[in-house]
């Protein structure tokens, strides 16, 4: 069975801090992607970024960046210089390669960001 | 590339009535699935299609739940008697998935919020 954890229900900073959201999964997969999504209060889910298993190697994409440790079984994702356009709730999700090819995701309870002004 | 729509965006009905939503996928994607997600949960799992075939269904998805995807475009996911635990947000998302395309990511429309009284 597949499990993700975000054990940050909420967190709230004051804009320009730097942020981190946790994510750690379980899987029994050997080769599975992993996600972060966010969904504003708008309701609709923006892919931001994938990760799949061989590759654990950190990425920047602007104020972004995202940790992916195998070792610990975590992705974690921070937000630098945040700001309250950042406001929203971060989904980690996880897929693994079925027969059948499903790649349906299985999500973490999410994390609420509020970034202050 | 319009995304991926979905209607009605809100619907209330009374407990044991019939309804029915409809999802747009992405033209030129081949996967479509179908999540249920609760006031603060992440998404979970219903089904999903691959072109028009429905591979996989998720234990959620009780005999009232059905769901379509005829000619491998749009798809229609309908509940029969509804139940006041069906409220929730239904989401769609689709994908392409390919040997030559390896972007398994899913790409979500802005759901249907469903409502039982």
């Amino acid at each position: 069975a597949q499990k993700v954890t975000q054990a940050q229900t909420e967190i709230s900073v004051v804009e320009k801090e730097d942020v981190t959201l946790d994510c750690v999964y379980e899987t029994r997969d050997t080769t599975y992607y992993l996600f972060w999504y966010k969904q504003p209060p708008s309701g609709e889910l923006v892919f931001l970024i994938r990760r799949n298993s061989f590759d654990e190697q950190n990425e920047i994409s602007g104020r972004y960046s995202w940790n992916f440790q195998k070792s610990t079984s975590s992705f974690n994702f921070t937000i630098t210089a945040s700001q309250v356009v950042d406001s929203a709730v971060y989904f980690c999700a996880l897929s693994g390669l079925k027969n059948t090819g499903r790649r349906a995701l299985t999500f973490g309870s999410g994390t609420r960001l509020q970034v202050q002004p | 590339d319009t995304g991926v729509s979905q209607n009605p965006r809100h619907k209330i009905t009374k407990r044991g009535q019939n309804v029915t939503f409809r999802c747009d996928p992405i033209s030129e994607h081949n996967r479509l699935y179908w999540y249920r997600q609760t006031l603060g949960q992440g998404p979970e799992f219903l089904t999903y299609f691959q072109n028009e075939a429905q591979l996989e269904k998720s234990r959620l998805l009780s005999d009232r739940f059905s769901a379509e995807r005829p000619k491998g475009s749009f798809s229609t996911l309908e509940i029969q008697r509804t139940e006041q635990g069906d409220s929730a947000m239904y989401l769609c998302a689709s994908s392409h998935d390919s040997r030559r395309n390896i972007a398994y990511e899913q790409y979500f429309g802005p759901g249907t919020r469903l409502t039982v009284t």
